[in-house]
């Protein structure tokens, strides 16, 4: 049972336009969403994250919407700049005060283009 | 400050032996979690270890075993290796304040694990 899903496994957009990409969970006990961006060998880097009190964050070009009702997050990226190229992938927690325990979605490859 | 440092960054095991991978979390970080990444399953949680104490645990077998030290760094060991062991492992550690809580975990490069 996937509780967090990224049904969309690549997204190509051009530089300077904004890349959304989507999220969605069963888990209705879920407390906190992460977004982390994932480059080749290397570990994710931590872009933004939002708890469930909440229905957006914004860092910076990063916002994170977060839909409660629907089960659903996502992430823009405004603009986009050929930097952000990379795996993008969502993650849930239950408890994130206490607990490591992250389920991640199965990721979004994310191409800009020049 | 220095992040998550994780050793070795590749490990070439044969079938049947067993390994340890070692993680040193950022400074002052209690809380070290471990990931495997495969292409076919993603980033699944392993364990998570917070003042030396196994806090949580995924669903992975009895072969898969970590601990923590009182300096906070962590290792995890694998026996009986499979084919199927192969993967990218990752560490991750958090503070535990109240004043971090927006924050997320800071992960380690990871060590590539190929069994042959």
């Amino acid at each position: 049972d996937q509780q967090v899903k990224q049904n969309s496994p690549s997204l190509s957009v051009q530089e300077g336009r904004i890349s959304i990409l989507n999220c969605d969970y069963t888990n209705s006990m879920f407390d906190y969403f992460l977004w982390y961006k994932k480059y080749p060998a290397e570990g994710p880097t931590f872009l933004i994250s939002i708890s469930s009190i909440k229905d957006k964050n914004e860092d910076g070009r990063f916002t994170v919407f977060l839909n409660k009702s629907a089960k659903h997050l996502s992430l823009h990226i405004v603009p986009s700049q050929p930097g952000d190229s990379a795996v993008y992938f969502c993650a849930a927690s239950v408890h994130y005060l206490y607990t490591g325990k992250l389920i991640f979605g199965q990721g979004t490859t994310l191409q800009v283009k020049p | 400050k220095a992040g998550v440092t994780q050793t070795p960054r590749y490990l070439i095991k044969t079938r049947g032996q067993q390994v340890t991978l070692s993680c040193s979390p950022i400074s002052g970080h209690r809380s070290v979690s471990w990931y495997q990444q495969t292409p076919g399953q993603g980033l699944q949680f392993l364990f998570e270890y917070f003042s030396e104490t196994q806090r949580n645990k995924g669903n992975f077998p009895g072969r898969f075993s970590g601990r923590q030290f009182s300096n906070s760094r962590s290792e995890m060991n694998v026996s009986t290796l499979e084919l199927g062991d192969s993967a990218l492992y990752l560490c991750a550690s958090r503070a535990e304040r109240t004043d971090s809580y927006p924050y997320g975990y800071t992960f380690g490069s990871g060590t590539r694990l190929t069994v042959v």
